[in-house]
């Protein structure tokens, strides 16, 4: 079954430091999105994007976050100057053109040191 | 803004024990969806209820849509140990505001 996929698993980064966290979303889908989840509490929406721009953002995206699709297969959230707030499980979810349903990938765990 | 209050935050029950999770929101939703989060794991899509009054079964879990489309809830028949996780309901607006709830948290005595 296809999947989403997120790299690194983990990224461990210095205060003020840039990161840019990877999605590969699933292949035929297209609308991808980028979601928060700070240990032990509930998933919190970041950002939705679909056709090469952003549709919908939520008030924690502010000015140092990103989003940008490079090429046909990758999907990017670049945090410009990282804050230790910004340590949290970082989730990618696609979904297709005619079903609401979002696949999520596994995840990148951002800690800001 | 519009707030998707999800309760218990927690709950432990015994094998074979019943368990349910209420979803409620601010305003009226245009769709509700569950999704379930083992511990270290991603949210996954359970179902999406779309119509007022809408019942849904998989298997031993039941969910529902209220009339209002305001709220939600989930129910597990006879848990057993794999049921663990958190569970977070998700609402969605007719002009396309998704929210999360907070989840609730459930763990399974054998």
């Amino acid at each position: 079954e296809p999947e989403v996929t997120q790299t690194p698993s983990h990224q461990v980064t210095q205060m003020g430091q840039e990161v840019i966290l990877r999605c590969v979303p699933i292949s035929n889908h297209l609308y991808f999105y980028w979601y928060r989840q700070i240990l032990g509490q509930k998933v919190e929406f970041l950002v939705s994007f679909y056709n090469n721009e952003i549709s919908e953002k939520s008030e924690i995206f502010d000015d140092q976050f990103s989003v940008e699709r490079p090429d046909g297969s990758n999907f990017t959230l670049k945090i410009r100057s990282t804050k230790l707030e910004d340590s949290a499980m970082y989730f990618c979810a696609s979904r297709g053109a005619f079903r609401n349903i979002q696949y999520f990938g596994a995840g990148t765990r951002l800690s800001v040191l | 803004g519009q707030q998707v209050m999800q309760i218990p935050q927690y709950q432990h029950v015994q094998e074979g024990e019943d368990f349910t999770t209420y979803c409620n929101s601010s305003t009226t939703l245009s769709n509700i969806q569950w999704y379930k989060q083992r511990p270290g794991g991603h949210p996954v899509f359970l179902i999406q209820l779309v119509k007022s009054g809408e019942v849904k079964k998989q298997k031993r879990l039941t969910f529902q849509f209220g009339e209002a489309k305001k709220n939600s809830s989930l129910h597990i028949t006879a848990t057993q140990t794999t049921d663990v996780g958190t569970y977070f309901c998700r609402g969605g607006t007719s002009y396309g505001k998704l929210t999360f709830g907070q989840g609730t948290i459930l763990t399974v005595h054998p």
